[in-house]
């Protein structure tokens, strides 16, 4: 009864090949985002969608490109990938109607790119 | 455009002891939030500060917010070593929603 889950937990792959992250809430909440956290521990918020609807789209490259089928799943998909893109990526979830509007993070997956 | 820093970034403290961690934020916000984060694992929420003198307590970890100031605190009570993790607090930016993190303070508590 994970609230927020995330697959693969651990990636690691070729330069130049194509993953996708995937990205499931079970908490009904209405907008689900993705942040990326490097190797210093900075985190930095990449997307995020609001009941399917792209709302915050972040300088990230284009080879980035997320998709939600439906409120409750937000993929990343990023093409040719580079040795830059190595980095933990978090899921996470939220109630932006609520009063608190809390984000609840997944546990995160880690992109290695060899 | 918001900046949110922290200080300290590292904390070795003795258990027993008490310290302060300090979050400043550049722009207007009504929303801080604190997370905790163990090594190789997901982030916690520990504290939803909505409005100015916002104080919420849990344990030994008590945060306040002073929106006037820019400034929110997590205060840690008599550490022990199950608190050592790495503190991040959070500010909604006003104008666009967007949660930005500071840098986060790693704290280690040592016997």
């Amino acid at each position: 009864d994970t609230a927020v889950s995330q697959t693969p937990k651990y990636l690691v792959t070729q330069m130049g090949n194509d993953k996708s992250i995937k990205c499931e809430q079970n908490l009904g909440h209405d907008t689900m985002y993705w942040y990326k956290q490097d190797s210093k521990k900075f985190l930095k918020i990449m997307f995020s969608y609001n009941n399917k609807e792209l709302i915050i789209n972040e300088t990230v490259p284009n080879r980035f490109s997320p998709k939600s089928p439906d409120k409750a799943h937000l993929n990343l998909h990023i093409n040719s990938l580079e040795l830059g893109d190595s980095a933990v990526y978090f899921c996470a979830s939220s109630q932006v109607s609520g009063s608190y509007n809390e984000q609840f993070f997944g546990p995160g997956t880690r992109l290695t790119v060899l | 455009e918001l900046k949110v820093e922290q200080n300290p970034l590292f904390l070795s403290m003795q258990e027993g002891k008490n310290y302060t961690i300090y979050c400043n934020y550049s722009t207007t916000s009504d929303r801080l939030y604190w997370y905790r984060q163990d090594p190789g694992k997901s982030l916690e929420s520990l504290f939803v500060l909505l409005s100015n003198g916002a104080v919420k307590q849990e344990g030994r970890l008590m945060a306040s917010l002073d929106t006037k100031a820019r400034l929110s605190t997590l205060h840690i009570t008599a550490a022990v070593h199950d608190l050592s993790a790495t503190y991040f607090c959070a500010v909604v930016s006003y104008n666009t929603d967007k949660l930005i993190f500071g840098t986060g303070t790693r704290l280690q508590v040592f016997p």
